[in-house]
Parts: structure tokens; C-alpha cells; sequence
């Protein structure tokens, strides 16, 4: 169990650039989540994946923002045009499909928009 | 509602008792949890309960879920520096999801 890697951990940008960030999930999780925390915030959902099914998006994740997740292992997210206000911590997270026994996160990539 | 409160911060001496507490809206979450976050860091699970209980213990760890006024508490036994942290409530709402909705976080500081 390597646990949940993100990649890359920063990422500086400018306005109006896409970026796309990446997760690869503890391997015998079929569950995958991706967060947004900005500063002195909890985490806000944005959206989950059972399998390669996106299941549930948020109504943060605006017509910018898209996430894939092809083959049900790794997932990413891209923000196309980037705003200053995107600027925030994106986690990834993973779970079992059985049970709610809490997330594993990742470390986070932590993007901002210059 | 989906909300979830906590207060902001908490400052401790080193081996005293820290209680971070919650305050959740949806009365119908069966599951909630207790994650902790250093700086730069992901999110660590810590701890969790299921709606029907009221205790957990867990080694320094001890939750208190008063379902009537939607409250949990965690506390902390023999707080050490290395537990300055975020903490962070969560539940899920049992609304056929599996996000969870987390609270703003209680930055706890354990003076030496």
C-alpha cells in the first residue's frame, strides 16, 4: 500500500492558462474523490468516481473544470482558463466501495494562479 | 442544511487533555469523523463513529457523539507538540452519497 500519490505537489500558472493535475489511487480502491481547500477552509467536494463512472459533481466544479478517470485506476482534473480564483490545495482522496470507513487523501497539489 | 461548525482554535500546554468540539446539522449522518492535517499535508483519518454509538475510544483518542443537540467532541489524553495540528470534523449526510461535508477546522496548539 503506497497510499494515495498526487502529482505535482505545486504548480504555478498563469491567468488564463489550463492545467491539469493527476491522482493515482491506493490500487484496491474503486472509489475516488477530488477536494478543493482553500486557505483557512475545510475541504469542498467537488467530485467522486466509482470506477471510471463520475458519479456526483459539485456545483463548484463549473464548465472549467473537468475530471476523467478512464480506466478506474488513476484520475485527473483539469481547469482550463485559469482564474486567480482558483488558486487553492486540490485533494485526492480514495476509498473501499464496502463500508464508510473513512477516505485516504493525498498530500495535495497546490496550484496558483499568478 | 449541510454545515458543520467548529471553533477555530485551541491552545493546550504539552500533557494536559485537549476537546475539540463539532456542531453538524444533518441529524441523519450515520457516520462521522475526525481527521487531523499538518501544514503542507493531506488529511489523515483519525478516528470515526457510527450514529449508534455514543463513545469511542481509541487509544489517546476519545469521541463523544451527543446525537439530541448534533455535537461531537474529540479529545485528546496527554496532548504532545506533535498533535499541533488542523483538526477537522466530517460527515456524510445519508442522503445516497459518499461525500462527506467537512467542518472549517480547529487549529490546535500544544504549548511545551
Amino acid at each position: 500500500d503506497t497510499g494515495v500519490s498526487q502529482n505535482p505537489r505545486h504548480k504555478i500558472t498563469k491567468r488564463g492558462q489550463n492545467v491539469t493535475f493527476r491522482c493515482d489511487p491506493i490500487s484496491e480502491h474503486n472509489r475516488l474523490y477530488w477536494y478543493r481547500q482553500t486557505l483557512g477552509q475545510g475541504p469542498e467536494f467537488l467530485t467522486y468516481f466509482q470506477n471510471e463512472a463520475q458519479l456526483e459533481k459539485s456545483r463548484l466544479l463549473s464548465d472549467r473544470f473537468s475530471a476523467e478517470r478512464p480506466k478506474g485506476s488513476f484520475s485527473t482534473l483539469e481547469i482550463q482558463r485559469t482564474e486567480q480564483g482558483d488558486s487553492a490545495m486540490y485533494l485526492c482522496a480514495s476509498s473501499r466501495r464496502t463500508g464508510n470507513y473513512g477516505y485516504t487523501f493525498g498530500s495535495g497539489t497546490r496550484l496558483t494562479v499568478v | 442544511g449541510e454545515d458543520v461548525e467548529q471553533s477555530l482554535f485551541l491552545s493546550v500546554r504539552e500533557g494536559d487533555s485537549s476537546v475539540i468540539n463539532c456542531t453538524y446539522t444533518d441529524s441523519s449522518s450515520t457516520y462521522l469523523y475526525w481527521y487531523k492535517q499538518e501544514p503542507g499535508a493531506g488529511l489523515q483519518l483519525l478516528t470515526y463513529i457510527f450514529s449508534n454509538m455514543d463513545m469511542k475510544q481509541d487509544q489517546r483518542l476519545t469521541v463523544l457523539l451527543n446525537k439530541k443537540d448534533k455535537h461531537l467532541s474529540l479529545r485528546i489524553a496527554d496532548t504532545q507538540t506533535g498533535d499541533s495540528a488542523i483538526y477537522f470534523c466530517a460527515e456524510i449526510p445519508t442522503s445516497g452519497t459518499y461525500k462527506y461535508i467537512f467542518g472549517t477546522g480547529t487549529r490546535l496548539k500544544v504549548l511545551a
